[in-house]
């Protein structure tokens, strides 16, 4: 059974910053690209950033300079270090399975998300 | 980026009854190599992430209900609940990942 774990959200301040993990098993995780995709309160869907199965990484315009998506595969593990938060990146944190190696971010598995909320 | 419009924002349907969401891409998800159109789509029910529904516009998941069905015109997509049940209460995405990814915006379904 394929199972995606987020941790590592909290309450931060304004330019302050956070390190996401996503803890994946259940399936190889280094044949699959990966994504962080957020939701803000009472909002739809937005796509954060990816991550190819060898490291190649994408972000969203907002976050790029700020954001860094990065994964290792001897743990299983996807990270997202986020640094100079702002009040608009607050939301709830989603770790996404795509379906393939790269560039077909359709997501098939999610995980149950952690909330990030940037406070002055 | 490719603007992702839903409509209607919500919809009550009765039980039984059909229920069908739109979605208009701004700009063509067709890719002319592969002949099929780069849109998803996503059920996401209270409090719990989202559920893959439909890819490449037409492909339902496996496990996912046959009374889900996608269906495709140009830039114009159409997400059908043939029939809709109790368990189906949840806001529905679509979204493209023709050029990296965007989602439109979400449409409650209730029942009436």
């Amino acid at each position: 059974e394929v199972q995606l774990l987020e941790f590592g959200g909290g309450l931060i301040q304004t330019g302050g910053s956070l390190r996401l993990s996503c803890a994946a098993s259940g399936f190889t995780f280094s044949s699959y690209a990966m994504s962080w995709v957020r939701q803000a309160p009472g909002k739809g869907l937005e796509w954060v950033s990816g991550i190819s199965d060898i490291g190649s990484a994408y972000y969203r315009d907002s976050v790029k300079g700020r954001f860094t998506i990065s994964r290792d595969n001897s743990k299983n593990t996807l990270y997202l270090q986020m640094n100079s938060l702002r009040a608009e990146d607050t939301a709830v944190y989603y770790c996404a399975k795509e379906v393939a190696a790269i560039g077909v971010p359709i997501f098939d598995y999610w995980g149950q998300g952690t909330l990030v909320t940037v406070s002055s | 980026d490719i603007v992702m419009t839903q409509s209607p924002d919500s919809l009550a349907v009765s039980l039984g009854e059909r229920a069908t969401i739109n979605c208009k891409s701004s700009q063509s998800v067709l890719s002319s190599s592969s002949s099929k159109s780069h849109v998803a789509w996503y059920q996401q029910k209270l409090g719990q992430p989202p559920k893959l529904l439909i890819y490449w516009a037409s492909t339902r998941e496996s496990g996912v209900p046959d009374r889900f069905s996608g269906s495709e015109s140009g830039t114009d997509f159409t997400l059908t609940i043939s029939s809709l049940q109790a368990e189906d209460v949840a806001v529905y995405y679509c979204q493209q990942y023709y050029s990296s990814s965007t989602f439109g915006q979400g449409t409650k379904v209730e029942i009436k």
